[in-house]
């Protein structure tokens, strides 16, 4: 069965960090591409962030750019998501979600599946 | 950046009713855009990708259609189970934006 299982979500101060992983199983890892998603309290999904299956290409919106950092071990199966200078905005589910096969390009990078999400919270 | 315009916000419908959801591109994206179900309290579903391709294992009363700017999720007989707030999302290029969502409940 493939799944996708977050971690690492908390209650953060502003401006504080916090690294977010994903572990993979049921398939191959390195051959995938992965996201970041995440779902304010009441709000629409965003899309925050993308690496490629050997880490070639990523990508970030507007939002968290010079903030977080995605990053992928391949040999661990795990994906994460470094979030530095933390804002109340942040406040979100965040779902790893897996992307397009190597090969494939972007025009397969549908999102299937997600995980089950991680809350993190900032506040002060 | 491409905007990705989801209309209606909301809708409300009875069980056995043909409902639509239009899903808007500021600019043509082929047809590289998937659609997702998020139940409530649930984790977001992929439902159709390619604009109109079928995921494995979902019912076949939806179905996609369009290409270009202008898209539609059609579920053909509303169930109780399909109580849901659906997304559209184009995927062929970054940022791979999400529509704001369409809420669906039953009458």
């Amino acid at each position: 069965e493939v799944q996708l299982v977050e971690s690492g979500g908390d209650l953060v101060q502003p401006g504080g960090s916090l690294r977010l992983s994903c572990e993979a199983s049921g398939f191959t890892f390195k051959s995938y591409a992965m996201n970041w998603v995440r779902q304010a309290p009441g709000k629409e999904l965003e899309w925050i962030s993308y690496i490629s299956s050997i880490s070639s290409n990523i990508y970030y919106a507007d939002s968290v750019k010079g903030r977080f950092t995605i990053s992928r071990d391949n040999a661990k199966n795990s994906l994460s998501l470094q979030m530095n200078s933390l804002r109340d905005e942040d406040t979100a589910v965040y779902y790893c979600a897996r992307g397009a096969m190597v090969g494939a390009g972007l025009i397969s990078n549908w999102f299937d599946p997600w995980g089950q999400g991680t809350l993190v919270t900032v506040s002060s | 950046d491409i905007q990705m315009t989801q209309s209606p916000s909301s809708l409300s419908a009875s069980v056995g009713d043909r409902v639509t959801i239009t899903c808007r591109a500021s600019q043509g994206i082929s047809k590289h855009l998937a659609w997702y179900q998020q139940q409530p309290g649930k984790v977001p579903k992929l439902l159709i990708y390619a604009a109109s391709t079928l995921q494995s294992g979902v019912p076949s009363r939806f179905s996609g259609s369009g290409s270009g700017t202008d898209f539609t999720l059609t579920i053909s007989s509303l169930q109780p189970e399909d109580v849901a707030t659906y997304y559209c999302q184009k995927y062929n290029s970054a940022p791979f934006t999400f529509g704001q969502g369409t809420r669906l409940e039953i009458k």
